[in-house]
């Protein structure tokens, strides 16, 4: 099946830094992924849909100048997060979609990020 | 706005014990219906429902959407300890095919 790939796994950052995690298509192109954000013992809540090549899409209440998406190639998409805070800890999670073999949606392995 | 509702919230069985999830759905522009098992990290896909009506099935689990109903179920039967985790169901829809996700069943099976 599809394989995506996302590094880092795990990040801890002071208050005011910021952080970029990465997400990949490993063995198809994806012109459009997306970026969810768990909590401890809740579901994932989309954030923002990444296009390849255009601006991305995000999702009501999300702050996009604070959460920076880019999708500059078929294969990669990152999410920055611009000077974090405590409240911004939490797991982040991409997907992806191999529309070409018509997999369902793949999931990276997510990235802890906890600020402190 | 795009809604996902999944029944019950938790859920705690004996192994052994035959479980239902129930996920019912309000999205524009359906497209399908998608089932995840999540542990520690990602979530790990189990179905893809498309089409009304058509069972699909993986040894113990098998899921069914009713398009009529705007609902689809999980079942799991002959639990093990190993199926504890959160269920996740999703729905691909809306305006550029998001899947937006319900809250998820915590299931535990006790030994």
């Amino acid at each position: 099946g599809a394989v995506v790939s996302q590094h880092p796994s795990r990040v801890i950052c002071k208050s005011g830094t910021s952080v970029k995690i990465e997400c990949r298509s490993l063995d198809f192109q994806a012109t459009t992924m997306f970026w969810y954000r768990q909590f401890p013992k809740q579901s994932l809540m989309l954030m923002a849909t990444s296009n390849e090549g255009s601006k991305a899409t995000y999702e009501q209440g999300v702050e996009k100048d604070k959460f920076l998406i880019n999708h500059a190639s078929l294969t990669l998409s990152t999410l920055t997060v611009t000077s974090a805070h405590p409240e911004d800890s939490s797991f982040y999670i991409c997907s992806a979609r191999d529309i070409v073999r018509g997999y369902g949606y793949t999931f990276g392995s997510g990235t802890r990020l906890t600020v402190v | 706005e795009d809604k996902v509702v999944q029944s019950p919230l938790s859920l705690v069985v004996h192994e052994g014990d035959t479980v239902t999830l129930n996920c019912s759905y309000e999205v524009t522009n359906f497209r399908s219906l998608l089932w995840y098992k999540q542990e520690k990290k990602a979530p790990t896909f189990l179905f893809m429902l498309t089409s009304s009506g058509i069972e699909k099935k993986s040894g113990r689990l098998s899921s069914i959407l009713d398009k009529k109903e705007l609902s689809s179920i999980l079942n799991i039967t002959a639990t093990q300890t190993g199926d504890s985790a959160i269920y996740l169901c999703a729905v691909v829809g809306g305006y550029g095919n998001k899947l937006v996700f319900g809250a998820g069943t915590i299931l535990r099976v006790k030994s």
